[in-house]
């Protein structure tokens, strides 16, 4: 089994629907993030959680909400999509006792299409 | 001027030759430089990472680190079609930011049979 699962891969929604993206991992570690891939843009961090009780803003959270439900599930929920939130969701998690090289594992992703 | 730059190619070889990517950076205070391999409709995999300037090798694989001049690079020796990949340059300043990766927007690679 992937050590990093994400649920949807693919959703296909209309502008102004609730969604939600989930991600789990079984690699015990205490960090996760949230990002987006957008063509020409490159993987722009949404928000970050260091442990359940901390979670942070990243560089583009505007229209982005997220909640750690426990170490191992970190969802993702846009409250009223857009269609400029067409893009590739990435879940990733890192280690804190190995987090000095930052190494971040990733999910498989999730394609979000906003009509 | 951004953070990294990377050329996002597409760069299309024959099978076996050299590949060299690269990298930019201007933030003086990133330590720890990797690449990520991102397979089409893949999410990015660790391929090499180096907090030291100089050379680090892994196989067919040499990550070149130049911190005078602010770049990076990775080389790919006798390039496989295996290798047809985006490959993502990620940096970090380390310590208390180590969480924030900062990448490149990626380079398209095809290796042709």
């Amino acid at each position: 089994d992937a050590d990093v699962t994400q649920t949807p891969r693919n959703r296909i929604t209309k502008t102004g629907k609730r969604i939600m993206l989930e991600c789990s991992q079984t690699k015990g570690h205490d960090r996760m993030y949230w990002y987006r891939q957008d063509p020409g843009l490159g993987l722009r961090l949404i928000y970050y959680s260091f442990d359940v009780k901390d979670i942070n803003k990243g560089e583009i959270s505007d229209g982005y909400s997220v909640s750690r439900q426990a170490q191992a599930k970190f969802s993702l929920s846009l409250e009223s999509a857009i269609p400029n939130q067409t893009a590739l969701y990435f879940c990733a998690t890192s280690d804190f006792i190995s987090s000095v090289t930052d190494t971040q594992y990733f999910g498989p992703g999730t394609r979000l299409t906003v009509l | 001027q951004k953070e990294v730059e990377q050329d996002p190619g597409p760069l299309s070889v024959p099978e076996g030759a050299i590949v060299s990517l690269n990298c930019t950076y201007s933030n003086s205070a990133f330590q720890y430089f990797m690449w990520y391999r991102q397979y089409s409709r893949k999410g990015p995999e660790l391929l090499m990472y180096t907090y030291s300037s100089g050379n680090k090798e892994d196989g067919r694989f040499t990550a070149q680190v130049d911190k005078s001049s602010k770049y990076i690079s990775l080389f790919i020796r006798d390039s496989q079609p295996s290798d047809s990949a985006t490959y993502l340059c990620a940096m970090s300043a380390g310590g208390g930011s180590n969480y924030k990766l900062t990448f490149g927007k990626g380079t398209l690679l095809t290796v042709n049979p």
